[in-house]
């Protein structure tokens, strides 16, 4: 069975701060991983996704994760934050199933204080 | 910069009422999803379709819910009698390929069951 845990609900950070929003993942099948956010009154839009190769990779708006098999872990990082980077941050996986079903965490909301 | 389009972004409707939430995927997109979340929940699959036909559904998706694609833009999801605990926020998506492909979500459309 597959299963995303986002470890960290809430995330209240100072602008300018670098942040860490850490996921986790289980799976018994070789996974694709993804990091979604979610600004107020729109859709998911994917930020960064990991398919294969370098386990560190970058996505839009300064953000990185780096997956780590040994701890099945996808943390999301941005080494200063800004204001506008306030949003839902939702992991997801896939395992590969050529349908392309996602397997959600719960969300963490990142909180950007001036 | 093309989108998924969902309507209506509120739907509130009496419990054993019908009710059919509609998407427009991105042109050019193939396969097509459902996902729902219910408030301080997972985001979760609910169905996959691909070639006018499921192409994989989950054990929420079960005889009250059905999809279509009545046309060549619309993709929708009908739940024949509501029930309270189908209050959530239902997201539609879209991809040119199956996995691993980036999915396209729409903003979602919020159901509130009463």
């Amino acid at each position: 069975a597959q299963s995303v845990t986002q470890l960290d609900s809430q995330v209240p950070v100072f602008e300018e701060a670098p942040v860490e929003l850490r996921c986790n993942y289980s799976s018994s099948v070789s996974v694709y991983l993804f990091w979604y956010v979610q600004y107020p009154n729109q859709g998911l839009q994917l930020l960064l996704k990991y398919l294969s190769g370098s386990t560190l990779v970058k996505g839009i708006n300064g953000f990185e994760a780096e997956f780590n098999k040994s701890q099945t872990s996808f943390h999301l990082r941005k080494p200063s934050v800004h204001i506008s980077d306030t949003a839902e941050y939702f992991c997801a996986l896939d395992r590969g199933s050529t349908l392309g079903r996602l397997y959600f965490g719960r969300g963490t909301q990142l909180t950007v204080w001036p | 910069e093309p989108e998924v389009t969902q309507t209506p972004s509120h739907q509130v409707t009496q419990m054993g009422q019908e009710v059919i939430l509609r998407c427009v995927p991105i042109s050019n997109h193939l396969y097509f999803y459902w996902y729902r979340q219910i408030l301080g929940q997972k985001v979760e699959f609910l169905v996959s379709f691909y070639n006018n036909e499921i192409s994989e559904k989950s054990e929420i998706f079960d005889d009250q819910f059905s999809v279509e694609r009545p046309d060549g833009s619309n993709f929708t999801l009908k739940i024949r009698s509501t029930k309270l605990e189908d209050s959530a926020m239902y997201f539609c998506a879209s991809s040119a390929s199956g996995s691993p492909y980036e999915q396209y979500f729409g903003p979602g459309t919020r159901l509130t069951v009463t």
